[in-house]
């Protein structure tokens, strides 16, 4: 299995609600990312964790929060978002285990509004 | 700090033409440099990467060379198709224990028939 995962494919919440994104993975990877990208901009750096600790947080506002289950799954639980949060939310593993390996693997995406 | 310069797009290509899209790279010592495709509505896909100076990066017909002496890694290939109409991000993970990926600001290529 060489992919990453992402539900739901697309969320739409109001500023009130409380939702999750959920990604997994099971190539074995280590380490795995939250990025947000708003529409013809690269990718953001959210949040990185490496063998299931959170080892990068980005600055982020705490209405996201993510989480780190096992090595397998990562989690993004919104709360109180604003309209300017709309974007696509991706999730990327890697290795994290050998320097020389430094590729990121991206799944599809969840496409989040919010009204 | 490490950055990544794209070259503005879109560019605009007929099929069976020559692509080139040119990167250029800042960073301390040896970083590694990688080619991401995103189709519309897409996540990003890994295309090609390089580990090392003079590594070439080569996937579905894309080349890419490390070239330390110009701090460069330009995406080329040699007769585009209609399918490969995506933006691409070049990109390189540094030296460091971060893991992080530094992106350049993406080129839309757009191929017509």
């Amino acid at each position: 299995d060489t992919e990453v995962t992402q539900t739901p494919k697309h969320l739409v919440m109001g500023m009130t609600n409380k939702k999750s994104l959920k990604c997994e993975q099971h190539m074995g990877h280590r380490a795995m990312y939250w990025y947000k990208q708003k529409a013809k901009k690269p990718p953001e750096l959210m949040f990185v964790y490496s063998y299931e600790k959170l080892s990068i947080n980005e600055s982020v506002p705490s209405r996201f929060s993510p989480e780190c289950p096992n090595s397998s799954l990562l989690n993004l639980h919104l709360h109180a978002l604003q309209p300017e949060d709309s974007a696509l939310y991706l999730c990327a593993s890697s290795p994290g285990q050998a320097v020389t390996i430094r590729e990121q693997f991206f799944g599809p995406g969840t496409r989040l509004t919010v009204l | 700090g490490n950055s990544v310069t794209q070259m503005e797009g879109p560019v605009t290509l007929s099929e069976e033409a020559f692509l080139t899209i040119n990167c250029t790279y800042t960073a301390t010592g040896y970083p590694s440099l990688f080619w991401y495709v995103q189709y519309p509505g897409e996540g990003l896909q890994l295309l090609l990467k390089a580990t090392k100076a003079d590594d070439k990066g080569s996937n579905k017909g894309f080349e890419a060379t490390y070239r330390k002496e110009t701090t460069s890694f330009h995406l080329e290939k040699g007769s585009v198709q209609v399918s490969d109409s995506a933006v691409y991000f070049c990109a390189l993970s540094g030296m460091d224990s971060s893991y992080k990926l530094i992106f350049g600001s993406g080129t839309r290529l757009l191929v017509r028939p």
